[in-house]
């Protein structure tokens, strides 16, 4: 069975930095395409970053361009978020999810971040 | 950025009904759309991928069809379980885009 856990959500401090982690399981994690998507309180979903099986292919929302960074270790099963200079406007529900055809079909429960002073 | 318009925002019908939900988009994404439902406190889940191929799992009542720039989803007998959020989302091209929901409440 597939399964996906998030971690490394909390408070942060306007301008401030944290690093979510999404460990894999039930597949094979190295031959996975996989996503971030958050949903802020209330909100709908948004797509925030990809990153290819082999690191090869890295994209990101125009909102989080040059602040968020996308990795992997295919060695850990995991996936990784590195968010910095963070916004209020990046409160939001963090989801992990593996990539098939053109959807996101494996969804982690999600970890929550607030950015508050 | 390919904007994505779900319509209706929201939706109310009864068990037995057949109900539609469209999505636009503001360019071409071929056949790369898939819709998802999300229930309250959950994560989203794939109902329906390439415009019209059925997650496994998920009760053929639901069918997706369109191609280009519109598309739908369809519901052809509302069950009680139902009830939730409704998104539609392009991987054409990067970014990809969600729409903005369509929620569904059974009446």
């Amino acid at each position: 069975e597939v399964q996906l856990v998030e971690s490394g959500g909390g408070l942060a401090q306007p301008g401030g930095s944290l690093r979510l982690s999404c460990a894999a399981s039930g597949f094979i994690f190295s031959t996975y395409n996989m996503n971030w998507v958050r949903q802020a309180p209330g909100k709908g979903l948004q797509w925030i970053s990809y990153i290819g099986s082999a690191t090869n292919d890295i994209y990101y929302a125009n909102s989080v361009r040059g602040r968020f960074t996308v990795s992997r270790d295919n060695a850990k099963n995991s996936l990784y978020l590195q968010m910095s200079s963070l916004r209020d406007e990046d409160t939001a529900l963090y989801y992990c999810a593996t990539y098939s055809s053109g959807s996101l079909d494996h969804w982690g429960q999600g970890t929550l971040v607030t950015v508050s002073s | 950025d390919i904007q994505m318009t779900q319509s209706p925002s929201s939706v109310s019908a009864s068990v037995g009904d057949r109900v539609t939900i469209t999505c636009r988009a503001s360019q071409g994404v071929s056949s790369w759309l898939a819709w998802y439902q999300q229930k309250p406190g959950k994560a989203p889940k794939l109902l329906i991928y390439a415009t019209s191929i059925l997650q496994g799992g998920v009760p053929s009542r639901f069918s997706g069809s369109g191609s280009g720039t519109d598309f739908t989803l369809t519901i052809s007998s509302l069950q009680p379980e139902d009830s939730g959020t409704y998104y539609c989302q392009q991987a054409n091209s990067f970014p990809y885009t969600f729409g903005q929901g369509t929620e569904l409440a059974i009446k």
